[in-house]
């Protein structure tokens, strides 16, 4: 079982250009989420979608995008990419929304490292 | 505990001893909450939950522990191995007006363990 895959695993971007984070899993999850890591930080999350046709917003939803392609797929998208967007973006997944009446297992992919110059 | 700024705090032990991993939330309307582990260049792993109605939760080697009077939990490991060594975080639900929003998982700064042969 891949579980959740992520792609590119490493991207380097200018400012100002745009580019689409990839994030599947077979595990026929319902609800997907995206987060992102900086040094010294817990997880932040971006934006979540607790179910295929449905999107929400996180913490740091600004300057991204994303889109639940159909239930396997999530995808993160920066428009126009700054400095302040250089971190480790994890994609992760759960059986439902985590807490409620389930139990808070998300289970996330390796990473994505990117960096803006 | 967990705290704010670019340093977490770290935890260093021997192997056999046992560890204990403290986290403080702030709202004590607060009704779950998760344990990850995060081994460096992966992503997190979850590790045990625990609901409000309990005091103590136990897994494999692992013991959680909830003080809802002093809003603190912890995270107890057993006879810590070098395996042990990670970046644990604790995680949970934020609670909002009209309810908690389960889905926006909320995640601590992270405490660096440390185990030496």
């Amino acid at each position: 079982n891949a579980g959740v895959t992520q792609t590119p695993k490493f991207q380097v971007l200018k400012t100002g250009q745009s580019m689409t984070l990839q994030c599947a899993q077979d595990m026929n999850h319902n609800s997907m989420y995206w987060y992102r890591q900086d040094p010294g930080m817990g997880l932040r999350l971006i934006y979540y979608s607790a179910s295929e046709g449905t999107t929400d917003k996180g913490e740091v939803p600004n300057g991204y995008n994303v889109s639940r392609l159909n239930k396997r797929e999530f995808s993160l998208r920066l428009e126009s990419a700054a400095p302040s967007q250089t971190s480790v973006y994890f994609c992760a997944s759960s059986s439902s929304i985590v807490g409620y009446l389930n139990t808070g297992e998300l289970f996330f992919g390796e990473g994505s490292r990117l960096t803006v110059l | 505990g967990e705290s704010v700024g670019l340093h977490l705090p770290t935890l260093s032990v021997q192997e056999g001893d046992n560890s204990i991993i403290n986290c403080a939330y702030s709202n004590s309307a607060s009704d779950y909450f998760i344990w990850y582990k995060q081994e460096s260049g992966k992503g997190p792993q979850f590790i045990i939950d625990i609901r409000s109605n309990m005091d103590k939760r136990q897994g494999q080697r692992v013991t959680v522990l909830l003080n809802k009077t002093v809003k603190h939990l912890s995270l107890q490991i057993a006879a810590t191995q070098p395996g042990d060594s990670a970046v644990y975080f604790c995680a949970g639900p934020q609670p909002q007006a009209g309810g908690t929003s389960y889905g926006k998982l909320t995640f601590g700064q992270g405490t660096i363990l440390t185990v030496h042969p």
